[in-house]
């Protein structure tokens, strides 16, 4: 067990649809990160937050849209979707300040557009 | 542009048959070389940490070992259970801030 939960495991949307990703981290940390992982492709990092502020955005959508309200909470709003956004969705942690700063990963959430 | 190769893509052994998975990166100003095993349908699970060329970490049948241009993940007598997708990913000094740089990984598969 990593210390990093995310809701739900499997999602299933229209393109119309919102909805909304959660993680969590118990580890204590002060980063966390949103990556997308395609099929052939390495993990693309999306967001990250330190100290619960934004310090990164990956030239990612609008339609895509984080929100991190402390330091043990990410979540990630999606609306309006397509096809190509179904992956693997991974949240990470890590504590930022430290020489290595490992990052933990949480199981993902496999999210289907349709 | 920061690159991080990993080869073989796809890798079959049978049970016992010892090898080795290379990470190969092109960074300037390494800070930390990661590695993580990750199962199907399951997050990343990290592994090892890697800071200077010639450093060496060991956990049960894994060994790292890392180069200044690259790292080897060697399994000694794998088991079925190690069966896998092996990441590995580049941190920099300068200008990465906490960023990670995966490669594609190389899937694993030992048979008995």
């Amino acid at each position: 067990e990593t210390g990093v939960t995310q809701t739900p495991r499997h999602l299933v949307m229209g393109m119309t649809n919102k909805k909304s990703l959660k993680c969590e981290q118990h580890l204590g940390h002060n980063a966390m990160y949103w990556y997308k992982q395609s099929a052939k492709k390495p993990l693309e990092l999306m967001f990250v937050y330190n100290f619960k502020e934004q310090t990164e955005n990956n030239s990612v959508p609008s339609r895509f849209s984080p929100e991190c309200p402390n330091s043990s909470h990410l979540f990630l709003h999606l609306h309006t979707l397509q096809p190509e956004d179904s992956a693997l969705y991974l949240c990470a942690s890590s504590q930022e300040g430290q020489f290595t700063d490992t990052q933990y990963f949480g199981p993902g959430t496999r999210l289907t557009v349709l | 542009e920061d690159q991080v190769t990993q080869s073989p893509e796809a890798l079959r052994l049978q049970e016992g048959e010892s090898s080795s998975l290379n990470c190969s990166y092109t960074v300037s100003g390494l800070r930390g070389l990661f590695w993580y095993r990750q199962d199907p349908g399951k997050g990343p699970e990290f592994l090892f940490t890697l800071y200077s060329a010639g450093e060496e970490k060991e956990k049960e049948r894994l060994k790292a070992t890392l180069t200044k241009k690259e790292s080897f993940l060697h399994i000694t007598a794998p088991k079925p259970e190690d069966s896998a997708t092996y990441l590995c990913a580049v941190q920099m000094f300068t200008g990465g801030g906490n960023k990670l740089t995966f490669g594609t990984g190389t899937q694993l598969k030992v048979e008995l």
